[in-house]
């Protein structure tokens, strides 16, 4: 199972870019990088997923070096809104993989 | 549409008591988990349905049994619930194919045990 680094909080401020980085150095060939936002008193949900180079979304951009042992996740010009917590999941090829990190708690101030 | 439901939202016991977490899903899945989430632990697999009629542990199984009633319902049970598993409960759910698996999550059920 990949062992699975993020940083535990992230401050910004309303129109900056946002960049959380997530360390999975044992990344397995089949694995895919996902990424879920949560905000108090709700469930995780899904914002991007990538297995390599870049992907980007309507939310979000993530981007995934050569070596895969390693990923970052953009969030561009941030919003108060974007305050939450984010979750790095590295998985696949069974459902008992699904192990998320311990989350980035990211707080954008005015 | 309503995707991952769960009961209750909030429920308090005593220790030694038993209660069953219910969770339904309305979008076809054949995959299904229990997740606790406790401060600074992030989310911690418990028990996992990969598909309908089977169930396997997670990280976290001890002290919890599930139940797979059908391709929609995934319960959890706390036989003799401990202070130790006050914690918030998400259920989830994804379409099982494997490699890319995309998760649904319930709203969560905050469970209290004193």
């Amino acid at each position: 199972l990949a062992k699975i680094t993020q940083p535990i909080s992230m401050d910004s401020y309303e129109g900056q870019e946002v960049n959380i980085t997530c360390s999975h150095n044992n990344i397995a060939t089949n694995d895919y990088i996902t990424w879920y936002q949560q905000f108090p008193s709700q469930g995780p949900r899904f914002i991007i997923q990538g297995y390599k180079t870049k992907v980007t979304n309507e939310v979000a951009s993530l981007f995934i070096p050569a070596d895969r042992k390693s990923s970052t996740l953009s969030l561009p010009r941030v919003s108060l809104s974007d305050t939450a917590v984010y979750y790095c999941l590295v998985a696949g090829g069974s459902q008992g993989n699904l192990i998320f990190g311990k989350g980035t708690k990211l707080s954008v101030k005015p | 549409n309503a995707g991952v439901t769960q009961t209750p939202k909030f429920q308090v016991l005593k220790t030694g008591q038993s209660m069953t977490l219910q969770c339904a899903q309305d979008m076809n899945h054949n995959s299904m988990y229990w997740y606790r989430q406790d401060p600074g632990m992030g989310l911690r697999l418990i028990y996992y349905s990969a598909s309908e009629g089977t169930t396997d542990k997670g990280e976290v199984p001890n002290g919890y049994n599930v139940s797979r009633l059908n391709k929609r319902e995934f319960s959890l049970r706390l036989e003799s619930a401990a202070p130790s598993q006050t914690s918030v409960y998400f259920c989830a759910s994804s379409s099982g194919t494997g490699f890319n698996e995309k998760l649904f999550f319930g709203s969560g059920t905050q469970l209290s045990v004193l």
